[in-house]
C-alpha cells in the first residue's frame, strides 16, 4: 500500500540553528513531491515541488531549500532558522495524473 | 484517531451544481477548510469556515457545516469546466496540525 512518512511531528529550534525535515514515500515510484507551509491564520503555501530526482522548483523566495536525493525522499532544510520560519510544514505526493494526493502527518516547527 | 473522509470522484454537467461532501472526526477542530488542486499545481485555499458557523457563502461557493454530524459540504453553483480539479477537505486538528481527506476529483462535462 501507499504511505507517506514525515518526521518529526513537532520541533522546537532556536533562531540561527539548522533545520532538516524528512519525508519518504512508500508503495509508488516517481511521485510528484511537495512541501507546503501553513503559517498561523493562513492557508497552505506551496514552498517546493519536485517531479523527479534532483528536480526542485521553488514557489517563493525564502530561507529554506529542498532536495530530492532519492526517488521517494524529499528533504526540507535551512542553514539558519528565522523566527518567521515557525509554522506547520506538510509533505505531500501525487502521481501527477490528476487523481488523489496523499499527505504526511505534518511537522509543527516553533523557532524560539 | 483523527480522520477525514470524502468520496474520491464526482462527475457533473456544466451549469449544474456540484456538492462535495466530507466527514471528519475531531470535534475540537477550530477551522474546516476546502482546498483545490488543479493539474500540475499546488493546493489553493478556496474557503474555510469557523467551527461555530453553519454556513458560509462566497460567490459561487457555499460551505455547509453540520457540527453535530461532523459533516462538511462544498457546493459549487453553475459549475464550469474550469472547476475541474481535485477538492480537498481539511480540518484543523487538536494538535494545531491540518488533517486532509484524500480529495474528490470533480469532472465537469460540457
Amino acid at each position: 500500500s501507499q504511505t507517506i512518512h514525515q518526521w518529526p511531528a513537532t520541533l522546537v529550534q532556536p533562531v540561527g540553528s539548522p533545520l532538516s525535515l524528512e519525508c519518504t514515500v512508500e508503495g509508488t515510484s516517481n511521485p510528484n513531491l511537495y512541501w507546503y507551509r501553513q503559517a498561523a491564520g493562513r492557508g497552505l503555501q506551496l514552498l517546493f515541488y519536485s517531479v523527479g530526482i534532483g528536480q526542485i522548483s521553488s514557489e517563493v523566495p525564502q530561507n529554506l531549500s529542498a532536495s530530492r536525493p532519492q526517488d521517494r525522499q524529499f528533504i526540507l532544510s535551512s542553514k539558519k532558522l528565522l523566527l518567521s520560519d515557525s509554522g506547520f510544514y506538510l509533505c505531500a505526493w501525487d502521481t501527477g495524473t490528476g487523481t488523489e494526493a496523499f499527505f504526511g502527518q505534518g511537522t509543527r516547527l516553533t523557532v524560539v | 484517531g483523527e480522520d477525514v473522509e470524502q468520496s474520491l470522484f464526482l462527475s457533473v454537467r456544466e451549469g449544474d451544481s456540484s456538492v462535495i461532501n466530507c466527514t471528519y472526526t475531531d470535534s475540537s477542530s477550530t477551522y474546516l477548510y476546502w482546498y483545490k488542486q488543479e493539474p500540475g499545481a499546488g493546493l489553493q485555499l478556496l474557503t474555510y469556515i469557523f467551527s461555530n458557523m453553519d454556513m458560509k457563502q462566497d460567490q459561487r461557493l457555499t460551505v455547509l457545516l453540520n457540527k453535530k454530524d461532523k459533516h462538511l459540504s462544498l457546493r459549487i453553483a453553475d459549475t464550469q469546466t474550469g472547476d475541474s480539479a481535485i477538492y480537498f477537505c481539511a480540518e484543523g486538528g487538536s494538535q494545531g496540525n491540518l488533517i486532509f481527506g484524500k480529495g474528490t476529483k470533480l469532472s465537469v462535462k460540457p
